[in-house]
C-alpha cells in the first residue's frame, strides 16, 4: 500500500492564479517532506522542502504547509506562471533516509 | 553542482537479455536509490544501498538485482529482461545521518523499452 498519495492526477489553473497541490501520507514517522518537479524525459528536480517541527516553509513563489495531525501537506503556487507547468510529486522520508514518493499531480497553467 | 549521471538516455532491449542501468554521482554521497516511474504509480523504490556493498529492497525488487562495488557507482541489473519492465529508471543519491534533512539528487532517466 503507498505510504504518500497524491490523489488529484492533474490539475489546471489559469496563469497568475493560485495552484494548490495536496498530499496525504500514513507513515506517522515520516520527518521530511519534499516536493519535486519533474518535466518530461528528465529527472525530478528539488522544489521544496519541510520539516516536521515546522507547518509553513517559504521560497518565493512557493509555500509548503504541513498539518501533522491530519498528515497532510500541500504545495502552494502564487502567481502560478506557465512554466510551472509539470508533474510534481510529494514526498517523505524518515529515519532511514528512504524516500517514499507519491504518484504525481500533472499541473497544466493556461496563459 | 551535486551530479548523478545515468549511462543511458534511452536503451531498447529484447525479452530474456541481461540488462545494466549505470549510474554515477559525484558528491561523495553515502545513499543512491534506483526508481522506477510508471504513469499513475509515481516513482517506485526498486532497491536503495547506504554503504558500499550494502543494499536494501525497496518495494519492488523482483525481477532486478543491484551492485555497489565503489562508493560513487550504483548499477541496476534486469537479470532476464520482461515487456513489463519497460519503464523510466531513475537514479538517485543523498547523503546521510542522523537529524540531517537533504534531498535527494536525481539523474537525467533512463527510458528502457523491452521488445
Amino acid at each position: 500500500d503507498q505510504q504518500v498519495k497524491q490523489n488529484s492526477p492533474s490539475l489546471s489553473v489559469q496563469e497568475g492564479r493560485i495552484s494548490i497541490l495536496n498530499c496525504d501520507y500514513t507513515n506517522s514517522m515520516f520527518d521530511y517532506f519534499l516536493w519535486y518537479k519533474k518535466y518530461p524525459a528528465e529527472g525530478p528536480t528539488f522544489l521544496i522542502s519541510i520539516s516536521s517541527i515546522k507547518d509553513k516553509n517559504e521560497d518565493g513563489r512557493f509555500t509548503v504547509f504541513l498539518n501533522k495531525s491530519a498528515k497532510h501537506l500541500s504545495l502552494h503556487i502564487v502567481p502560478s506562471q506557465p512554466g510551472d507547468s509539470a508533474v510534481y510529486f510529494c514526498a517523505a522520508s524518515g529515519n532511514f533516509n528512504k524516500f517514499y514518493f507519491g504518484s504525481g499531480t500533472k499541473l497544466n497553467v493556461k496563459p | 553542482d551535486v551530479k548523478v549521471t545515468q549511462s543511458s538516455r534511452y536503451l531498447v532491449k529484447r525479452t530474456g537479455e541481461k540488462v545494466f542501468l549505470e549510474c554515477v554521482q559525484d558528491m561523495d554521497h553515502e545513499n543512491m536509490f534506483w526508481y522506477r516511474q510508471d504513469p499513475g504509480l509515481g516513482l517506485r523504490l526498486i532497491y536503495f544501498s547506504y554503504d558500499v556493498k550494502m543494499k536494501e529492497k525497496g518495494d519492488i525488487p523482483e525481477g532486478y538485482s543491484v551492485s555497489r562495488e565503489k562508493k560513487e557507482r550504483f548499477s541496476l541489473i534486469l537479470e532476464s529482461a520482461s515487456t513489463n519492465q519497460t519503464s523510466m529508471y531513475l537514479c538517485a543519491s543523498s547523503t546521510q545521518g542522523m537529524g540531517l534533512n537533504t534531498e535527494a539528487f536525481f539523474g537525467q532517466g533512463t527510458r528502457l523499452t523491452v521488445v
